[in-house]
């Protein structure tokens, strides 16, 4: 069961430009949902974390929508730059359980 | 403040044989968690350790074992080795449980022949 899908696999934007990536879950009982960035021959690195009591949080170039009711919530990363280029992993967690998305890889094109 | 620390980094081994990997998490942190990385599953995680006791487990055989010591170093051990378990061993740690922050290591890629 594929309790957390992320969308797109793949995503190339060009410099300047918005990254987005999605993510959904079923477990309405997850309440920590972070997002990681790994580069290649790195482990995975936290980016930004949002719990659901807020719909927003921005930290710098990057921002956590997230909807409730939805079961959804997205990363966007504003002024896309080269050195963003990695994969990106959203997660669901509670305290009994952690379930990652499957990875973006974002390419950003000078 | 070194961060968490992973060996080896790289290790081959052929089926049927059993493996080891040692995780020291940052200085001060007491959760340690396991993770396997695989280009078709991606992140899944193994096991999660807190003060020497095995706090949750994901759904993984039971050749998959690990300890964790007294001063928070861990280790992990895969026996009777299969070509799927060739991927990317992560190990993170958390001051607390890994419900909070956690730092991820490089890794240890292991490759089973």
């Amino acid at each position: 069961q594929q309790q957390v899908k992320q969308s797109p696999q793949s995503l190339i934007v060009q410099k300047g430009g918005i990254s987005i990536i999605n993510c959904a879950y079923e477990n309405t009982a997850f309440d920590y949902f972070p997002w990681y960035q790994q580069f290649p021959g790195k482990g995975p690195a936290l980016l930004i974390a949002i719990r659901p009591d807020v719909s927003e949080k921005k930290e710098g170039r990057f921002t956590i929508s997230f909807n409730k009711s939805a079961k959804q919530f997205s990363l966007h990363i504003m002024d896309s730059q080269p050195g963003d280029s990695a994969t990106y992993f959203c997660a669901c967690q509670n305290n009994n359980d952690m379930r990652f998305g499957a990875g973006t890889r974002l390419t950003v094109k000078p | 403040k070194a961060g968490v620390t992973q060996t080896p980094r790289y290790l081959i081994k052929t089926r049927g044989q059993q493996v080891t990997l040692s995780c020291s998490p940052i200085s001060g942190h007491r959760s340690v968690s396991w993770y396997q990385q695989t280009p078709g599953q991606g992140l899944q995680f193994l096991f999660e350790y807190f003060s020497e006791t095995q706090r949750n487990k994901g759904n993984f055989p039971g050749r998959f074992s690990g300890r964790q010591f007294s001063n928070s170093r861990s280790e992990m051990n895969v026996s009777t080795l299969e070509l799927g378990d060739s991927a990317l061993y992560l190990c993170a740690s958390s001051w607390s449980t890994s419900y909070n922050e956690q730092f991820f290591g490089p890794g240890t890629r292991l490759t089973v022949l």
